[in-house]
């Protein structure tokens, strides 16, 4: 498959514990963040979202926080499967017509 | 099936040589946008279309062009590929929300300029 970086921060569980990756974001404007997930070979595909006037959003297994107060995102996956092994991003937008991206964090999990 | 589709998923080019890398989304979708990926950078916008003959710059729009003719179509064209323009390409399509709605990316397209 593609590589998408070869020096990406990683995170490595052990299959059904819980992972939390975390990102900071730069523009203190920022008013919407979301996640995508990344599998080799592919491209992005959305996990969850969440609107600067909440702190906590659940969607199915993952959770998303964010803390508007230091600029830091996280996105916690409750009881990891193998197939969450993949490059996570979050990205942040500030209305207008643009996502930024973050770097990226590899998760893998190991059976 | 709704997807977005790009082609070629691979291109070795050599420096000065005009290409252009289609893609193509089948939900209706007014937004899409070009995506490059290094290394460590992660995704940077090229250029984005808010809807037929809506265009606009991202955050590394040099050495590239493209165009909205068609609410379905969004090449992405390299008028004279430079070395720097070796990276992986996605596409990427979303609903009116624009990059507030979930984006919809394709497989992606590596390029590579020799």
């Amino acid at each position: 498959g593609e590589s998408v970086g070869l020096h990406l921060p990683t995170l490595s569980v052990q299959e059904g514990d819980n992972s939390i990756i975390n990102c900071a974001y730069s523009n203190s404007a920022s008013d919407y963040f979301i996640w995508y997930k990344q599998e080799s070979g592919k491209g992005p595909q959305f996990i969850i979202d969440i609107r600067s006037n909440m702190d906590k959003r659940q969607g199915q297994r993952v959770t998303v926080l964010l803390n508007k107060t230091v600029k830091h995102l996280s996105l916690q996956i409750a009881a990891t499967q193998p197939g969450d092994s993949a490059v996570y991003f979050c990205a942040e937008n500030n209305a207008g017509n643009m996502l930024t991206f973050g770097g990226g964090t590899r998760l893998m999990v190991k059976p | 099936e709704a997807q977005v589709t790009q082609n070629p998923r691979y291109l070795i080019t050599v420096t000065g040589k005009k290409l252009t890398v289609t893609c193509s989304q089948n939900m209706n979708h007014e937004y899409m946008s070009w995506y490059r990926q290094d290394p460590g950078l992660g995704l940077r916008q090229i250029y984005y279309s808010m809807n037929v003959e809506v265009t606009d710059k991202g955050d590394v729009p040099e050495g590239y062009k493209v165009s909205r003719k068609e609410k379905r179509n969004f090449p992405l064209i390299l008028e004279s590929p430079s070395p720097n323009q070796t990276s992986l390409y996605f596409c990427a399509s979303s609903s009116m929300g624009g990059v507030r709605s979930p984006l919809h990316f394709g497989n992606g397209t590596r390029l590579t300029v020799t």
